[in-house]
């Protein structure tokens, strides 16, 4: 069965103070990791796609990497606007993720 | 381009009653997925469209059903409404013409069961 943990639940942040998000997958066929962003009250936002083992993107604060049993999502110098809860999921087949529970991060002035 | 659209945003239904949620896919999307997002769970698959058939099915009971329109446009259906039904469902639309193309989601349908 396939497997997503993300780790730590919770992280607390000073702003500029850079950190790392853990998402580790145990899947058959990995067809693709999906980093998402979700606000209360609003529907996952899509970050970055990775396929494959190595792989790296950046979008602004944020940088994705995966390696073939985990991904990191760095976040460098984040704002209190980057607070917000960030999911991890990985592609099996048509339409269907495997999400990981989240990490909420709350980002302090 | 306007986004994936849910609607109703906010439902409250009793027990034994049952439920049509609706979803418009982004424009030129073709594949629309539904997963159900509760606190405990978490986000979880339910069934994904493509075309009008059901490519792939997630392990809910068939008190869960759904449909797809030639226009894209897609129907989820609780039957026998349950207390652990309550939840947020999420709709999410992508081009779906390989098997990794990112998926979008809608803002959702609150979902409340007393």
């Amino acid at each position: 069965e396939d497997q997503v943990t993300q780790s730590p639940e919770a992280l607390r942040l000073q702003e500029g103070e850079s950190s790392s998000l853990n998402c580790s997958y145990t899947v058959s066929g990995l067809r693709g990791l999906f980093w998402y962003r979700q606000d209360p009250g609003k529907g996952p936002e899509f970050l970055f796609t990775l396929y494959s083992a190595g792989e790296e993107k950046e979008k602004e604060r944020l940088k994705a990497t995966l390696t073939k049993k985990e991904s990191f999502l760095h976040i460098t110098a984040p704002k209190p606007e980057d607070s917000a809860t960030y999911l991890c999921a990985v592609s099996t087949s048509y339409g269907k993720l495997t999400f990981g529970q989240g990490t909420i991060l709350t980002v302090h002035p | 381009k306007a986004g994936v659209t849910q609607t109703p945003r906010y439902l409250i239904k009793t027990r034994g009653q049952q439920v049509t949620l609706s979803c418009s896919p982004i424009s030129g999307h073709r594949s629309v997925s539904w997963y159900q997002q509760t606190p405990g769970q978490g986000l979880q698959f339910l069934f994904e469209y493509f075309s009008e058939t059901q490519r792939n099915k997630g392990n809910f009971p068939g008190r869960f059903s759904g449909r797809q329109f030639s226009n894209s446009r897609s129907e989820m259906n609780v039957s026998t409404l349950e207390l652990g039904d309550s939840a947020l469902y999420l709709c999410a639309s992508s081009l779906a013409f390989v098997e990794n193309s990112p998926l979008h989601f809608g803002n959702g349908t609150r979902l409340t069961v007393t």
